[in-house]
């Protein structure tokens, strides 16, 4: 299953809700998960299962979606949320997304 | 805590091996359902998973570079191996291990490999 991220590059404002877009080839069955990555480091797990908030990660990261099209949503953008996001599925097979770079304006 | 760290030669020439080593702790492979896996990311690009084994011993490989890699586990289950054969520039990249629960949830901090002459 081949993943399209849009938009490949993202640049908002402290405060602003963001949305970025995962679209899978085929149909995903909700084993979606989120990675955000600083620059500099490993990833880090956001989101799994589409929905599930991993353990630490603050209430204003949130997952949605089903089928072939997911989302992921920061509901009010913090400067420490500067990093590249990817989407990964392991419905068949592990393939990972080509990242959205999220930057502050 | 689970931590898990890689290990390799830094820099290494064409058509050489590269040897790859993960040390982790928190956990046990030998533990029904424990899997580790290898995920690769050249500088500036996305990742590519390569390669993970279970608790039981068995291996599953990424199908576009199978025939090139070899990943095993030591005796003591807390240590992960994965060799490479045959590597050229465009396997120059950060390597790294996790932890996998269908997803991984657990990550090293990842090695720098540099194949270079």
């Amino acid at each position: 299953i081949q993943l399209t991220q849009s938009p490949s590059l993202l640049s908002a404002s402290v405060g602003d809700r963001v949305t970025l877009s995962c679209k899978g080839s085929q149909n995903i069955n909700n084993y979606l998960a989120w990675y955000q990555q600083k620059l500099g480091e490993a990833p880090k797990l956001l989101i799994y299962n589409t929905n599930s908030l991993q353990t630490g990660i603050p209430s204003r990261f949130s997952g949605s979606g089903s089928g072939t099209d997911y989302t992921l949503t920061i509901s009010s953008l913090q400067p420490e949320d500067v990093a590249t996001y990817f989407c990964y599925q392991y419905n068949n097979g592990l393939t990972f997304g080509s990242g959205t770079k999220l930057e502050i304006k | 805590q689970v931590t898990l760290k890689e290990s390799g030669p830094g820099m290494l020439q064409p058509s050489k091996t590269l040897s790859l080593t993960c040390s982790f702790s928190g956990f046990s492979l030998s533990t029904s359902g424990m899997v580790v896996s290898w995920i690769r990311q050249p500088s500036g690009k996305s990742l590519e998973w390569l390669a993970a084994i279970d608790w039981d011993g068995d291996k599953y490989y990424n199908p576009s570079l199978k025939s090139r890699l070899t990943v095993s586990k030591d005796t003591s289950n807390t240590q992960v191996f994965l060799k490479i054969t045959s590597v050229d520039i465009a396997d120059t990249a950060t390597y790294y291990c996790a932890r996998i629960k269908g997803y991984f949830d657990y990550w090293g901090q990842g090695v720098m490999v540099t194949v270079s002459s």
